[in-house]
């Protein structure tokens, strides 16, 4: 079983509606979740953290997480064209507090 | 000015060429890494060190070399490079306090690696 998955997409969403990216990983007792974007290129950038369970927002961005399934999410609401991009989850397992995993990535496109 | 600071931005070289990448941070992190990133693919783990005295292999580290000059240097080496050493190469460090293993990773902008 792998440590992380993620649809590799390519995603597409109009432009003006709701993304969803999902992210499920196997290690049950994994801290700290986060989301980065990466735009083609580019090096990953730091969106969103999330640490419990539930939902966090911060603008148009909701990252939620749900440990007794083991997936963490991460919404974007008002799709714009400028959102395209990968997404990638990542997380420290609780094997190996000190050193994070990232998935490979979900490429998302807003279509105008 | 970038936090993480990679240098340089884009390189050419040769096979067989030694070649180093270096990396340089403001945030006062321990915690310091080099990733790998080919195209389509995720990114992969080279070589990460927690403190000046402190250096560890990633899931691939072979043909690469490190050095932990400072708390704010960790510079990558490849002693004799290879075309499908052609990569995108990140930077990234950390910050150790708080909860252990709460702190998310922070990059450079990172160097472009062609190996012809």
């Amino acid at each position: 079983q792998k440590e992380v998955e993620q649809n590799s997409g390519p995603l597409s969403v109009p432009e003006g509606a709701i993304a969803s990216l999902n992210c499920t990983y196997s290690d049950r007792g994994s801290q700290s979740f986060f989301w980065y974007r990466q735009y083609s290129g580019k090096s990953p950038e730091l969106i969103m953290s999330i640490y419990s369970n539930g939902d966090k927002e911060d603008g148009r961005f909701t990252a939620q997480l749900n440990k007794a399934s083991q997936y963490v999410s991460l919404l974007i609401r008002d799709s714009q064209p400028s959102d395209s991009a990968t997404y990638l989850c990542a997380f420290y397992p609780y094997s190996s507090a000190s050193k994070i995993i990232f998935g490979s990535g979900t490429r998302l496109s807003i279509r105008p | 000015d970038a936090d993480v600071t990679q240098t340089p931005r884009n390189r050419i070289t040769k096979t067989g060429k030694r070649i180093m990448l270096e990396c340089s941070q403001t945030k006062g992190h321990d915690r310091m890494y080099w990733y790998r990133q080919d195209p389509g693919l995720g990114l992969r783990l080279i070589y990460y060190s927690f403190d000046v005295k402190d250096i560890n292999k990633g899931e691939i580290s072979d043909g690469y070399s490190v050095s932990r000059q400072a708390q704010a240097k960790f510079s990558l080496s490849l002693e004799s490079a290879i075309p499908n050493q052609t990569a995108l190469y990140f930077c990234a460090t950390s910050d150790p306090r708080g909860q252990a293993g709460n702190q998310p990773q922070h990059f450079g902008d990172g160097t472009r690696l062609s190996i012809l």
